[in-house]
């Protein structure tokens, strides 16, 4: 079946570090694919999204790059900040399928001053 | 902006216990979903509806069931608690019968039960 896989956390890294939070993905199909981010103390909330291979989504500063030949999906940031500290989910879903997005574990980010 | 809004943030009850999460969402969406999230388990489905007085379960259903008697408000229930139940509950929901992706998510429940 499908699945997503991520890079276990935390990260913990320094104010305006480059990051990266890696994302792969098996799939029997050609879904979306989706990043999601919960800052502490609230909901999850949509970051970014891609639908098709070699799309890219971007939002906040944040990039992701629907990769089909390496089936990944990996976030990026050029320089954090310690607002960004959340975890991070990375999911796939159909436009088809009955609701359901097929999630990531989570990447817990720390960013320090 | 879309509010998803469930009713307690923490409880914490006893094993035996019958337990009611509530979830409201203010813009009229179709769908409404439960998950629950574990660490390093990310987020899994419990049960979904796509309508009034509709259900279907997810991935996980086993000791929960749900109510959907108005399109606002979608009620996850515990009718036995388990200490395998503690988690956090989290409340989604979202506007089209395709899924764009774009679910609309409660701050959580967080559940213990001892």
């Amino acid at each position: 079946g499908d699945s997503v896989t991520q890079m276990e956390g935390p990260v913990t890294l320094s104010e305006e570090a480059f990051l990266t939070i890696n994302c792969t993905y098996t799939a029997t199909g050609y879904p979306s694919l989706f990043w999601y981010v919960q800052y502490p103390g609230e909901g999850l909330q949509l970051l970014l999204k891609a639908t098709k291979a070699d799309d890219k989504g971007s939002n906040k500063g944040f990039e992701a790059t629907y990769r089909k030949e390496t089936t990944s999906f990996h976030l990026e940031k050029g320089s954090v900040q310690v607002s960004d500290s959340a975890v991070y989910f990375c999911a796939l879903g159909y436009m088809d399928s009955n609701y359901q997005l097929i999630w990531g574990a989570g990447t817990k980010l720390i960013i320090k001053p | 902006d879309v509010k998803v809004t469930q009713s307690s943030r923490y409880l914490v009850k006893r094993t035996g216990e019958k337990v009611f999460l509530e979830c409201v969402q203010d813009m009229d969406h179709e769908n409404m979903f439960w998950y629950r999230q574990d660490p390093g388990l990310g987020l899994r489905l419990i049960y979904f509806s796509y309508d009034v007085k509709m259900k279907e379960k997810g991935d996980i259903p086993e000791g929960y069931s749900v109510s959907r008697e108005k399109k606002e408000r979608f009620s996850l229930i515990l009718e036995s608690a388990s200490t395998n139940q503690t988690s956090m509950y989290l409340c989604a929901s979202s506007l089209d019968r395709v899924n764009t992706g774009e679910l609309f998510f409660g701050e959580g429940s967080r559940l213990t039960v001892l």
